[in-house]
């Protein structure tokens, strides 16, 4: 089945830095990606997400990367904001996997 | 939010003993889910749905069974509960097989 790695656990940054967050995928099957935010005690939200037909796609401060030859998939998030702390989820659609999961820490 | 409920918020229960977690959508959505997420694991599919009586495992269903008698309504089983199910527990809808909305979660004890 599809397995989805998530690097790096953890992550801090000063206020106004960027973040990248990575995941693995490894059933080339997948092709849709989405990335997930979640608050300390709510649901998890979707915040961006790609098709395996486009190779980058952006949202204002967020933006998605692909590499499929590769299978990988980034999140970029610029100009970092202190409401930007939380835990941030990858997955692929195979199987529905999803990610251990990086805590973002935005200090200011 | 999308109109997904889930029922009850919070439970406590002994080992042994059978609990149903209910998850309730005014979407009309094809597509039910149920996830764990524990520390360090992210999310764990349980069982899915594809239709009213049409429901299928997923990595972690062990110990688990499903129900979907009608559309708005994803019934998730545990027969004999153990601490081992401990766990914060999703319901997540879709109209498609890509994009999941997340219902509030319920968190669930096992003593």
């Amino acid at each position: 089945g599809e397995n989805v790695e998530q690097h790096p656990s953890t992550l801090s940054v000063q206020e106004g830095d960027s973040a990248v967050i990575k995941c693995t995928y490894s059933d080339s099957a997948s092709n849709y990606f989405p990335w997930y935010k979640q608050e300390l005690g709510k649901r998890p939200q979707l915040i961006i997400d790609i098709r395996s037909n486009v190779g980058e796609k952006k949202d204002q401060r967020i933006a998605v990367t692909l590499n499929k030859t590769a299978k990988h998939f980034s999140l970029h998030i610029t100009e970092t904001q202190p409401e930007d702390s939380a835990v941030y989820f990858c997955a692929a659609s195979k199987d529905m996997r999803f990610g251990a999961g990086t805590r973002l820490t935005v200090k200011p | 939010d999308a109109g997904i409920t889930q029922s009850p918020r919070h439970k406590v229960t002994e080992t042994g003993t059978p609990v149903t977690l209910r998850c309730h959508q005014t979407e009309n959505h094809r597509y039910m889910y149920w996830y764990r997420q524990d520390p360090g694991h992210g999310l764990r599919l349980i069982h899915y749905s594809y239709g009213v009586k049409d429901t299928d495992k997923g990595e972690v269903s062990d110990g688990y069974s499903v129900s979907r008698s009608k559309t708005e309504d994803f019934l998730l089983t545990l027969e004999s509960a153990t601490s081992s199910q401990t766990s914060v527990y999703f319901c997540a809808i879709s109209p498609s097989t890509d994009t999941q909305y997340f219902g509030p979660g319920t968190r669930l004890t096992v003593l």
